[in-house]
């Protein structure tokens, strides 16, 4: 069974630049998250998604910060402007429901 | 709000020493507790679960066990190889709802020598 991708692994770019990231669930997952891990910290959830519907967006910054997941499966995750702080490695991972929730590679984004 | 605590990195240990990684937690509601293991390069696997009090979770020869009456969860493993040499994350998740968040803690760093 393949597992959650995601794309670029890695990514540098200015500060105030615009960048996207792209997660492709494991197959059937209804759910899908995103989580931020700044460097000596634990993952930090930023949005979920179930289906394509937002359950929970409560700490994303969304003065920068966007998400969609058209049609339930594929999600991206897009910042613009991007600020210094928003260095990361950027994490998605996908479950049945409520069940165990399967991490991707990352993306780790640098902010210059 | 929810958090964990988890002993402060980094762990250096000879191979075959004996492990524990402290992870203590706060949970409004009656949370499951994880360990999740980070190997260099790799995204965040899961390592073990309990989901209810006094439930052990095992797994490649790692335990640990959902104390309620301490909230804790401390991982153990009676004998380290090389190849446990990964970052090691505490986590809990409450469902509220259809709200499956998870909240880690820090990581722990564990290095193991030959």
């Amino acid at each position: 069974e393949a597992g959650v991708a995601q794309s670029p692994r890695y990514k540098i770019i200015e500060k105030r630049q615009s960048v996207a990231f792209w997660c492709n669930p494991i197959s059937g997952h209804a759910t899908l998250y995103w989580y931020q891990q700044i460097l000596g910290q634990g993952p930090k959830l930023l949005i979920q998604f179930q289906n394509n519907g937002v359950v929970d967006d409560s700490q994303l910054p969304k003065d920068r910060f966007s998400a969609e997941r058209l049609k339930g499966v594929d999600s991206t995750l897009k910042i613009q402007p991007a600020k210094l702080e928003d260095s990361a490695v950027y994490l998605c991972a996908s479950s049945q429901t409520s069940g165990t929730q399967y991490f991707g590679p990352g993306t780790r984004l640098t902010v210059l | 709000g929810d958090s964990v605590t988890q002993m402060e990195g980094p762990v250096t240990l000879s191979e075959e020493a004996f492990l524990t990684i402290n992870c203590t937690y706060t949970a409004t509601g009656y949370p499951s507790l994880f360990w999740y293991v980070q190997y260099p390069g790799e995204g965040l696997q899961l390592l073990l679960k309990a989901t209810k009090a006094d439930d052990k979770g095992s797994n490649k020869g790692f335990e640990a066990t959902y104390r309620k009456e301490t909230t804790s969860f401390h991982l153990e493993k009676g004998s380290v190889q090389v190849s446990d040499s990964a970052v090691y994350f505490c986590a809990l998740k409450v469902v509220g709802g259809s709200n499956y968040k998870l909240t880690f803690g820090k990581g722990t760093l564990l290095t193991v020598n030959p």
